[in-house]
């Protein structure tokens, strides 16, 4: 069964580097997204990207942040200068359509210190 | 400074039992729902949804009702077994893409 792989599992870095989590959705899907999860924390939603733009994106989601799919199988994330804060799992997900089952894949935890 | 965890209510069921986990949401223009489950160490894995033009959708052991009066859904699930153990959350969305989360209802099934 086609499923949304993420890598690295778990990414350690220090305050202020820069991080690229990857993502790699189901082949046919045409919407992807990014969440992240605070340990102990509800699910945010990040941003929404289709058709090599971004969709929506939340509060969350400052000029720190950036997506891209820069070829045809990848979906990154881009945190520019990371924060204590940014600690968290960050989720991608993708689905076929817009308001459609979405995929998750098994999360990145970043880990800022 | 130290984050401070949820404290999500938990729902004790026998198994076999069903199961009923409720969900309130405040956004009256909020047009699509869905229910994930969340086991420890996992991503979200969706459920089932429901757009605001139903009230009532069945999957395979679960149903999901709609109450657009008072902004509730809820989330049934039959015969309950062990492997139901999770953390259910609800999602809401008025556009396509940005949805909003709910806290999350913990579910221990008990032989």
């Amino acid at each position: 069964e086609p499923e949304v792989t993420q890598t690295p599992s778990h990414q350690v870095t220090q305050m202020g580097q820069e991080v690229i989590l990857r993502c790699v959705p189901i082949s046919n899907h045409l919407y992807f997204y990014w969440y992240r999860q605070i340990l102990g924390q509800k699910v945010e939603f990040l941003v929404s990207f289709y058709n090599n733009e971004i969709s929506e994106k939340s509060e969350i989601f400052d000029d720190q942040f950036s997506v891209e799919r820069p070829d045809g199988s990848n979906f990154t994330l881009k945190i520019r200068s990371t924060k204590l804060e940014d600690s968290a799992m960050y989720f991608c997900a993708s689905s076929v359509l817009a308001l459609n089952e979405q995929f998750f894949g098994p999360g990145t935890r970043l880990t800022v210190l | 400074g130290e984050s401070v965890g949820l404290h999500l209510p938990t729902l004790s069921v026998q198994e076999g039992d069903n199961s009923i986990i409720n969900c309130a949401y405040s956004n009256s223009a909020s047009d699509y729902f869905i229910w994930y489950k969340q086991e420890s160490g996992k991503g979200p894995q969706f459920i089932i949804d429901i757009r605001s033009n139903m009230d009532k959708r069945q999957g395979q052991r679960v149903t999901v009702l709609l109450n657009k009066t008072v902004k509730h859904l809820s989330l049934q699930i039959a015969a309950t077994q062990p492997g139901d153990s999770a953390v259910y959350f609800c999602a809401e969305t008025d556009s396509w893409g940005k949805f909003q989360f709910g806290a999350g209802t913990q579910v221990v099934v008990t032989p």
